[in-house]
């Protein structure tokens, strides 16, 4: 079957740095997307990587390692505002998106 | 502006008693999808429709309808809804689904459904 793995919750703390981890099992793979939402809002678009390495975008990198089926979010300079949910999502060889349940950040003053 | 409208945003109903959550997108996308999110499951696509006319069902499509006869609406239907489909239901469109990265998906404010 298909899998995607992220941890459930992270606590950080204002200012600090931290990492997002997403492992996946699909068939296929055509990209990985971020998406970012705020509790009872909808997702919106982070970042997406089809190649190996690292995209940065302001504060936000996403990395991608297809050989390893891994990827990371890395959020840089933690506002208070990033507490959120952060959804990894693999589109697979049928071009679905295939999504985890999400990974709860909380930011700590 | 840009973007995906949902209708209701708040619905509490009954067992069996038809109804519909309309999905309309302005930005003249092909592709348009129904989810459902539930706590620690994540979102589960319920159908989707890769243009007009033309619908495949997701992950989870059992007890929904979906209709594509507009390129700009996408509206879910429950024939007869149970309690089991209460949930949070979003609906999403974008330009396609072939990879690449302007097939980002733009999502609806939400839907929450209770079914008493």
């Amino acid at each position: 079957g298909q899998n995607i793995d992220q941890p459930t919750e992270m606590t950080a703390t204002e200012g600090a740095i931290v990492q997002i981890n997403c492992t996946y099992q699909t068939s296929g793979f055509n990209g990985l997307f971020w998406y970012q939402q705020h509790a009872g809002e909808a997702p919106t678009f982070l970042s997406y990587n089809v190649l190996d390495g690292l995209e940065e975008k302001g504060r936000f990198s996403s990395f991608l390692s297809r050989s390893k089926g891994y990827s990371y979010l890395l959020l840089k300079e933690l506002q208070m505002k990033d507490s959120a949910s952060y959804l990894c999502a693999v589109l697979d060889s049928n071009y679905q998106l295939i999504w985890g349940a999400g990974t709860k950040l909380i930011i700590k003053p | 502006e840009a973007q995906v409208t949902q209708n209701p945003r708040y619905l509490i109903t009954v067992t069996g008693k038809k109804l519909t959550v309309t999905c309309s997108q302005n930005m003249n996308h092909e592709y348009m999808s129904w989810y459902r999110q539930d706590p620690g499951l994540g979102l589960r696509q319920i159908y989707y429709s890769m243009n007009v006319e033309v619908t495949d069902k997701g992950d989870v499509p059992e007890g929904y309808k979906v209709s594509r006869k507009e390129k700009r609406n996408f509206p879910l239907i429950l024939e007869s809804p149970s309690p089991n489909q209460t949930s949070l239901y979003f609906c999403a469109s974008s330009l396609g689904a072939s990879g690449h990265s302007t097939d980002t998906q733009y999502f609806g404010p939400g839907t929450r459904l209770t079914v008493l």
